[in-house]
């Protein structure tokens, strides 16, 4: 049983570009759910993805969209980049939106 | 709207000392809780939740409606619970977490 992975594990990216971050859900889960985690703070939730559908949506605004795809991995795409974007990016998936999660190791995006 | 106030960013104590790491919420509903934890070098996991009243890896954790609290306890602590704690607060269905900001314990020898 594979976990989840993410990828890339560090990105650098300047003002004004575009960023796609990706994730593979663990074995048999149907959920993903994306966390951004500033410096020194708790993880933030962006929204999840239950079945390709979006499921729940936190207080991010619209350049911060998402994608699930039949195998369920999970793509995380972020336009117009600001400095504030620079923080980790987590995604968890489950076996359901109400289950447990199983979080990766995340990626460390600068924003310069 | 929902919250959650860890008030402390770090906790040292010494090895066999009791531990108790706090946690208050704000929800307006039926409030689902969990504890987070995140050892060095290794993932954020589920260390335990509410409606398990179980203990894991000696910790227990109650649920205080009245308070609005839900401090982690462990009677003796050991070097190996050395990790980044985060309360967490779920909503209806479970779709979004609050995380808290995180208490880190530090446990000496």
């Amino acid at each position: 049983e594979t976990g989840v992975t993410q990828s890339p594990t560090h990105l650098i990216k300047t003002r004004g570009q575009q960023v796609t971050l990706r994730c593979s859900s663990q074995s048999g889960h149907n959920t993903v759910s994306w966390y951004q985690q500033a410096l020194g703070q708790g993880p933030q939730f962006i929204f999840q993805y239950y079945r390709e559908e979006e499921n729940g949506r936190g207080n991010f605004p619209p350049r911060f969209s998402g994608l699930q795809f039949p195998n369920y991995s999970s793509e995380l795409n972020v336009n117009a980049l600001e400095l504030d974007d620079s923080a980790l990016y987590l995604c968890a998936s489950s076996l359901r939106y109400d289950e447990k999660l199983f979080f990766g190791s995340g990626t460390q995006l600068s924003v310069l | 709207a929902q919250r959650v106030t860890q008030p402390e960013k770090l906790l040292s104590v010494f090895k066999g000392a009791p531990v108790e790491l706090k946690c208050n919420y704000s929800y307006s509903g039926s409030p689902e809780l969990f504890w987070y934890v995140q050892y060095s070098r290794q993932r954020l996991q589920l260390l335990l939740r509410h409606i398990s009243r179980e203990s894991i890896k000696g910790f227990t954790a109650d649920l205080n409606k009245g308070e609005t609290s839900f401090h982690l306890k462990k009677p003796f602590a050991q070097e190996e619970d050395s990790a980044m704690y985060y309360c967490v607060l779920g909503n209806t269905g479970r779709r979004a977490l609050t995380f808290g900001s995180g208490t880190r314990l530090q446990v000496q020898p």
